[in-house]
């Protein structure tokens, strides 16, 4: 069964802190995806990644793809109150590329 | 384009009660996806489509049914509510594409079963 790991849980910074999220798993994934989740809505994808050590950045956000394709981090640089939400990761395996998600970091950013 | 459609957004059964949950999709995604969130625990899959006339067994299927009749439309059916259904149901799609496997999400529907 794959798994993936995310951590923390929990993050509470205040605005203009740097943070980092992981996730890991014993697993090799053929793409790894992190998704952001407001309070009443549904998972918007914020990035993939497919190549192992891959760095995507998406303005203040810095993705990274393990070179062995089982662990990905996320990094924020001044975090702003509007970066708060549920960060999930996804790593999509099996015949038919299904995802499994970690469990997700919940992240509050306080002016 | 709607994208990802789902009914109703809130709803409270009794246990033993039935009810469907809809999802519609208006941009031709050959795969659909039901999912359920609970706190802390992230999203496990339920069912899965490949495309019409073809479902499968996600990971949590117990107590759950599906359908798949058209591209658009991908029903989630619970036959006899209990307590452990309670959660937030999320309705997926995406199309068949190599390199990566992005999922659209719907907004959910939020399931209380007393």
């Amino acid at each position: 069964t794959q798994l993936l790991e995310q951590s923390p849980q929990f993050l509470s910074i205040q605005e203009g802190e740097n943070l980092t999220v992981y996730c890991n798993s014993s697993s090799v994934f053929s793409s790894l995806q992190w998704y952001r989740q407001e309070p009443g809505e549904g998972p918007v994808l914020l990035v993939t990644v497919v190549t192992g050590g891959e760095v995507k950045k998406l303005k203040r956000l810095t993705f990274q793809f393990g070179d062995a394709r089982k662990d990905s981090s996320l990094h924020i640089t001044a975090a702003q109150p509007g970066d708060t939400g549920l960060y999930l990761c996804a790593g999509a395996g099996g015949s038919q590329g299904n995802l499994i998600f970690g469990k997700g970091t919940k992240l509050s950013v306080k002016p | 384009n709607a994208g990802v459609t789902q009914t109703p957004k809130f709803r409270i059964l009794k246990i033993g009660q039935s009810m469907t949950l809809q999802c519609t999709q208006d941009m031709n995604h050959n795969y659909m996806y039901w999912y359920r969130q609970d706190p802390g625990m992230g999203l496990k899959l339920i069912y899965y489509s490949v495309g019409a006339g073809i479902t499968d067994k996600g990971e949590v299927p117990n107590g759950y049914n599906v359908s798949r009749s058209t591209t658009e439309d991908f029903p989630l059916r619970l036959e006899l509510a209990a307590p452990s259904q309670t959660s937030v149901y999320f309705c997926a799609s995406r199309k068949t594409t190599s390199g990566g496997n992005e999922q659209f999400f719907g907004p959910g529907t939020r399931l209380t079963v007393l």
